[in-house]
């Protein structure tokens, strides 16, 4: 089993969509969570940056964190295409020089 | 204009050689890190620095040399023991308490 799991996708959504993008985890000790989009052929760009459980909201992106459950989600509202793109979570026990343990990324495609 | 630079985009490789992939930032972070990306397996860590002088291994070092003689620089050499280097290479940054930022990273591709 693998220490986080990420649907692959793809997710299709219309333009205007609310996106529901989601990872579990195996180990209780993460505590530090990111999510990470990279458009094709580009390196992961920094979305959100969240620590142990709650939610945090900017702009359109909201992260949320559950650790009784081992599940993260990033929502996005009022999708656009050019939230087109696949979603890294990722997430470390350790604030210092961390050792990001990464989801595979769900690819998700907003249609006009 | 800060940022991680790595070159170059694209790169090709023929049997029995090694080459170099370079990284460099001037984010004034101390830790380097080097991920190889592979469709449907994510990221995995190849090598991690996070000083000048020194670095450790990650989850997939076979085959891979570093060096951190610089705190800017963090060259990844990819030697012909790497049975299968085709892949996405990234490198990334951070500082001491903060996560990791990722350059645009060069595609490697074995002829």
């Amino acid at each position: 089993q693998k220490e986080v799991e990420q649907d692959p996708g793809p997710l299709s959504v219309p333009e205007g969509a609310i996106v529901s993008l989601n990872c579990t985890y195996s180990n209780s000790a993460f505590q530090y969570f990111m999510w990470y989009r990279q458009y094709s052929r580009k390196g992961p760009e920094l979305l959100m940056y969240t620590y142990s459980s709650g939610n945090k909201e900017d702009g359109r992106f909201t992260a949320q964190v559950d650790k009784s459950s081992k599940y993260i989600s990033l929502f996005i509202r009022d999708s656009q295409p050019s939230d087109s793109a696949t979603y890294l979570c990722a997430m470390s026990a350790s604030i210092s020089f961390q050792k990001l343990v990464f989801g595979t990324g769900t690819r998700l495609l907003v249609s006009p | 204009d800060g940022g991680i630079t790595q070159s170059p985009k694209y790169l090709f490789r023929k049997e029995g050689q090694n080459v170099t992939l370079s990284c460099e930032q001037n984010l004034n972070h101390d830790a380097m890190y080097w991920y190889r990306q592979d469709p449907g397996q994510g990221l995995r860590l190849i090598y991690y620095s996070q000083i000048v002088n020194d670095f450790q291994k990650g989850d997939i070092a076979e085959g891979y040399s570093v060096s951190r003689e610089k705190k800017e620089s963090f060259p990844l050499t990819v030697t012909s023991a790497q049975k299968n280097p085709t892949a996405f290479y990234l490198c990334a940054s951070s500082a001491a308490a903060d996560t990791q930022y990722f350059g645009p990273g060069t595609r490697l591709t074995v002829l």
